[in-house]
């Protein structure tokens, strides 16, 4: 079975600009969940979706925004990019809604804003 | 609201020598607890997981955690680290509702020499 893809894995955007990611989910799983990963910060959660819906939703600027698509893939948004949205996001899938259900996660896609 | 502290940033250890990553939680609701792995330029992947039942949880590459409801603590340990042990271990918690939001601790990078 396939696992987690996100692309691009790198990306290089400048200050103001906006900036779309995707994530695939592994086959049948129908949630997915973003994190954001920062040296300064750690890893924090951005939002959660399942079935085209956003479920839970962390402390972050209304700038990031998401969405899931009717075949559970999904992709996030970043607009008007500042400096400290470098970062490396991670993208996680599961079965189902629940904390018990194991999550996957992606490679990442590393962005840099200059 | 949960927390998670992981209080050591960084642990030396000499190959075949026993680890033990320590880390403690809080939270005002039963939660599930997680080790993660993280090497360099990849995503996370799953070591082991507390859910219910025995305290002690083996997870894989000869990892285990004993979860400690008293002291909140949920240690990672193993009896033998290895080179390729080398990586970044993150701690985390979610709750037992129908939320998949994982909060993680800051890591503990673990360094293998020989």
């Amino acid at each position: 079975k396939a696992g987690v893809t996100q692309t691009p894995r790198y990306l290089i955007k400048t200050r103001g600009q906006q900036v779309t990611l995707s994530c695939s989910p592994i086959s049948g799983h129908r949630s997915v969940s973003w994190y954001q990963q920062t040296p300064g910060q750690g890893l924090q959660f951005l939002f959660e979706y399942f079935s085209e819906t956003q479920r839970n939703k962390g402390n972050f600027p209304g700038r990031f925004s998401g969405r899931q698509f009717s075949n559970s893939r999904s992709e996030m948004n970043v607009s008007t990019l500042e400096l400290g949205d470098s970062a490396l996001y991670l993208c996680a899938s599961s079965q189902d809604l629940g904390g018990g259900y194991e999550q996957y996660f992606g490679p990442g896609t590393r962005l840099t804003v200059t | 609201a949960q927390s998670v502290t992981q209080l050591d940033s960084q642990v030396p250890v000499f190959e075949e020598a026993p680890v033990e990553l320590r880390c403690n939680y809080s939270s005002s609701v039963s939660v599930y607890l997680f080790w993660y792995v993280q090497y360099p330029n990849q995503g996370l992947q799953l070591l082991l997981k507390y859910l219910s039942g025995s305290t002690l949880v083996k997870g894989i590459n000869g990892f285990e955690a004993e979860f400690n409801k008293s002291q909140t603590s949920f240690h990672l340990r193993k009896p033998s680290v290895h080179i390729s042990d080398t990586a970044e271990y993150f701690c985390a918690v979610s709750s037992t509702g129908t939320a998949s939001k994982l909060t993680f601790g800051t890591g503990t990078r673990l360094q293998v020499t020989l």
